[in-house]
């Protein structure tokens, strides 16, 4: 099984509607979601991130957690042609080793996104 | 503010080769990681360095190392390169924890 995984695409949509993306995790001691957005040719850019269980909106984006499921998922309201992109969650798990704090982010496959007018 | 810098942009090596490919962090950010991505692994953790030491490292074999320098400059170096590490190599940085990452524009290393 994988750390992080995302439901498979490519998601295609119609401009206006609403973008679904899910991810799963393994890892019941991850601490940090993020939701990163990569424009084909680019790097990853932060779009959202959720530490605690619920709904966190900004903007046309809101991040859902369900920790309890191991669940983590990004709408996308009133989508845009500008939207579409591949869409990457990434998890953090975080401790201690030798005395010394550590971190690392894992992220998931990606979806792509489209987004037709 | 500048962004995470990442050169050369682009490196076209042959087998048996090695590379070292450099990464500035924004200014203040004191934690660099470095990720390999590729089509069908997608992006894979390859170490994390903050102080000038490895916090945490991938599953990647030893011919992959980093430093990371007083400045927080960080390199990484491919020995022997084989055809399967023809990828893009990313930097990111945070302020200290591994929480939000700013991306470098990569290093596409081509291995021929």
């Amino acid at each position: 099984q994988k750390e992080v995984e995302q439901n498979s695409g490519p998601l295609s949509v119609p401009e206006g509607a609403i973008a679904s993306l899910n991810c799963t995790y393994s890892d019941r001691g991850s601490q940090s979601f993020f939701w990163y957005r990569q424009y084909s040719g680019k790097s990853p850019e932060l779009i959202m991130f959720i530490y605690s269980n619920g709904d966190k909106e900004d903007g046309r984006f809101t991040a859902q957690l369900n920790k309890a499921s191991q669940y983590v998922s990004l709408l996308i309201r009133d989508s845009q042609p500008s939207d579409s992109a591949t869409y990457l969650c990434a998890v953090k798990v975080a401790g201690w080793a030798g005395g010394t704090s550590y971190g690392k982010l894992t992220f998931g496959q990606g979806t792509i996104l489209t987004v037709h007018p | 503010k500048a962004g995470v810098t990442q050169t050369p942009r682009y490196l076209i090596k042959t087998r048996g080769q090695q590379v070292t490919l450099s990464c500035s962090p924004i200014s203040g950010h004191r934690s660099v990681s470095w990720y390999q991505q590729t089509p069908g692994q997608g992006l894979q953790f390859l170490f994390e360095y903050f102080s000038e030491t490895q916090r945490n490292k991938g599953n990647f074999p030893g011919r992959f190392s980093g430093r990371q320098f007083s400045n927080s400059r960080s390199e990484m170096n491919v020995s022997t390169l084989e055809l399967g590490d023809s990828a893009l190599y990313l930097c990111a940085s945070s302020v200290d924890r591994v929480e939000k990452l700013f991306f470098g524009s990569g290093t596409q290393l081509s291995v021929l």
